[in-house]
């Protein structure tokens, strides 16, 4: 199977800060890549869905500016929490793939905590 | 609107003993359902997909439009299955998948 992987896999930042995750298709060209959030022992939810070389579509409630998605090239997609807050803790999960209907491959995870 | 319901949070079983994990849906058109696990310490992976119609590892899942169901069902569970099992919906020509809560299904020796 591809591979998909994240980093950094566990990141803790201050009150105020940005913080950035890498999403990286190591094996193949992501068309499309998917980026989750998942509080404890709840589902994965969809923040937003983003295709090289196009603006990310976000899922409604999620703060386009809070939440900035670059997707730049067909194997690296980034997400930066800007201006985090304690409430933005939360484990963020992304997944790529090569285009509509064909399998998603996810990455291992990146477990945000904001002090 | 999309949504898919897993009813049980946790399922446990004994080792040999069938298995049957939940999954209902809400979609108007003809949505595509998946099943994806998550074993302890790792990622999210697919297993099964019902357009393909295959046996991974045992399960198979059958697509019941008329109960907009998609149950996972393992006739002999084993301890390797204990893991975290997620039902997912792809509606009609949408990229993003709607996940279920997850059923954790834990397989005792």
């Amino acid at each position: 199977g591809a591979v998909v992987s994240q980093h950094p896999s566990r990141v803790i930042c201050k009150s105020g800060t940005s913080v950035k995750i890498e999403c990286r298709s190591l094996d193949f060209q992501a068309t499309t890549m998917f980026w989750y959030r998942q509080f404890p022992k709840q589902s994965l939810m969809l923040m937003a869905t983003s295709n090289e070389g196009s603006k990310a579509t976000y899922e409604q409630g999620v703060e386009k500016d809070k939440f900035l998605i670059n997707h730049a090239s067909l194997t690296l997609s980034t997400l930066t929490v800007t201006s985090a807050h304690p409430e933005d803790s939360s484990f963020y999960i992304c997944s790529a793939s090569r285009g509509s209907n064909t399998e998603a491959f996810f990455g291992q995870g990146t477990r945000l905590t904001v002090v | 609107a999309q949504r898919v319901t897993q009813p049980e949070k946790l399922l446990s079983v004994f080792k040999g003993a069938p298995v049957e994990l939940k999954c209902n849906y809400s979609y108007s058109g003809s949505p595509e359902l998946f099943w994806y696990v998550q074993y302890s310490r790792q990622r999210l992976q697919l297993l099964l997909r019902h357009i393909s119609r295959e046996s991974i590892k045992g399960f198979t899942a059958d697509l019941n439009k008329g109960e907009t169901s998609f149950h996972l069902k393992k006739p002999f569970a084993q301890e390797e299955d204990s893991a975290m099992y997620y039902c997912a919906l792809q509606g009609t020509g949408f990229q993003k998948l709607v996940f279920g809560t997850g059923t954790r299904l834990l397989v005792s020796p």
